[in-house]
């Protein structure tokens, strides 16, 4: 099984600054097969980015993602205040699992 | 619009059973594959299950794997999970994914609700 690894647990910031989330496999994903998810308090997780880099539907260009083999990044590039929220990490290329998720807190 | 309904959440005894359900809308189901995907209380997302578009592939995670089916109902554009011998572990929230596209490896881009499972004697 692959472990998503994700760093840091939690991350504060203010409105307005930059948040780079990591997400470390166990072994290498290929990179069409990674996402992240935003999850806040009391809903259902959100698709931000498929293919470690695409956006989904909907979603701002200040999110952004990079990464390939065993080493992905989730970049917010200027929070807005609707971004503080859980994100996750998740594989699907060997059977789908996700990171434990990484807290963005208002500092 | 692309809508999930979960429901048949509830409280069960450990040992018990309970049969989950999913409704799904405004796409064509039977095209894509669905998961069920759970979270503790406090907890983060841990997949359950995946089934295929018409039913044929099904996949579990080794922590649910023999106690648990998954099964979909393509008429009537239903997912279902009959979770069986359920212990204290099992309790989370259920969500009902579907895939992005009509793959199998591929990311979830419409979740439901979710329905509370509580194994609690």
């Amino acid at each position: 099984e692959i472990v998503l690894t994700q760093s840091p647990g939690t991350l504060s910031l203010s409105p307005g600054e930059r948040a780079t989330l990591s997400c470390r496999a166990s072994q290498s994903v290929s990179s069409i097969y990674l996402a992240w998810y935003q999850q806040k308090p009391g809903q259902a997780p959100r698709l931000l980015i498929y293919g470690a880099s695409s956006r989904a539907t909907g979603i701002p260009e200040r999110f952004s993602g990079s990464g390939s083999g065993t080493d992905f990044t989730l970049t917010i590039s200027r929070l807005e205040p609707e971004d503080f929220a859980v994100y996750y990490c998740q594989q699907y290329g060997s059977s789908w699992t996700f990171g434990q998720g990484t807290k963005v807190d208002i500092k | 619009e692309v809508q999930l309904l979960d429901s048949g959440g509830g409280l069960v005894q450990p040992g018990g059973s309970l049969r989950l359900s999913c409704a799904a809308s405004g796409f064509t189901f039977s095209s894509y594959a669905m998961s069920w995907v759970r979270q503790a209380p406090g907890k983060g997302l841990e997949w359950v299950s995946l089934i295929s578009g018409a039913g044929g592939s099904t996949y579990y995670a080794d922590s649910v794997k023999g106690r648990f089916t998954i099964s979909r109902d393509n008429s009537k554009n239903m997912l279902f999970l009959q979770m069986n011998s359920l212990s204290a572990e099992d309790t989370a929230l259920y969500y009902c994914a579907k895939s992005r596209h009509g793959l199998l490896s591929d990311a979830f881009d419409m979740w439901g609700q979710g329905t509370m499972v509580t194994v609690s004697s």
